[in-house]
């Protein structure tokens, strides 16, 4: 069974939308982690933020927002007002203690097409 | 700019060479791993260093072939591969250890194997 699930595999929007990145993940740890991570077309991973499973709290940077809920064992992501620069594949991950080091498993990834 | 450097970009091969690729991190970071891309499938961690000993390696076969010989390097050694090898190399680092910090990559090696 799949530890993070990413249902939506694509997703296309006009530019100035609002979307939300779905992202539910499983497990049975206390102590985990979630990430989101953005692959534009160049192909490198960009680390976009970092949720420990203490903390709750929604964040909000710029037009990124991002909601965890452990109720739901979802940490989804939005992107308000977007724009073509959005286009690209993002990848939830989650963190589990493994032999005592974290190592993060990766959904398999959204693919967001922000059109002009 | 993250830090991660992975060389070459680009890389065709025969099913009869070898070849290596390489990571070069300057973070400071102490762990460093391989994942593999393919189209269509999920990242697919191959394999785990943590203070240059190998900890994770997930049934990879036997033609690829880690390299670790310090923190800041790491090597992925290629040979007799097949064309359903090919894929998007990806190297990653992190901090390491018990305190999970979030993994920086590198743009990857973009493989094809003819």
């Amino acid at each position: 069974a799949q530890k993070v699930t990413q249902a939506q595999t694509e997703i296309s929007v006009v530019e100035k939308e609002d979307v939300t990145l779905d992202c539910v993940y499983e497990t049975r740890d206390t102590t985990y982690y979630l990430f989101w991570y953005k692959q534009p077309p160049s192909g490198e991973l960009v680390f976009l933020i970092r949720r420990n499973s203490f903390d709750e709290q929604n964040e909000i940077s710029g037009r990124y927002s991002w909601n965890f809920q452990k109720s739901t064992s979802s940490f989804n992501f939005t992107i308000t007002a977007s724009q073509v620069v959005d286009s690209a594949v993002y990848f939830c991950a989650l963190s589990e203690e493994s032999g005592g080091s974290y190592i993060p498993t990766f959904g398999r990834g959204t693919s967001l097409i922000v059109h002009p | 700019e993250t830090g991660v450097t992975q060389t070459p970009r680009h890389l065709v091969m025969g099913m009869t060479n070898k070849k290596s690729l390489k990571c070069e991190q300057h973070l400071g970071h102490n762990a460093m791993y391989w994942y593999k891309q393919s189209a269509k499938k999920p990242l697919e961690l191959m394999f785990v260093y943590n203070f240059k000993e190998q900890t994770e390696n997930n049934s990879v076969p036997s033609r690829f072939s880690p390299e670790c010989p310090n923190s800041s390097h790491l090597f992925l050694h290629l040979h007799t591969l097949q064309p359903e090898d090919s894929a998007l190399y990806l190297c990653a680092s992190s901090s390491g250890g018990r305190r999970n910090t979030e993994a920086f990559f590198g743009q990857g090696t973009r493989l094809t194997v003819v």
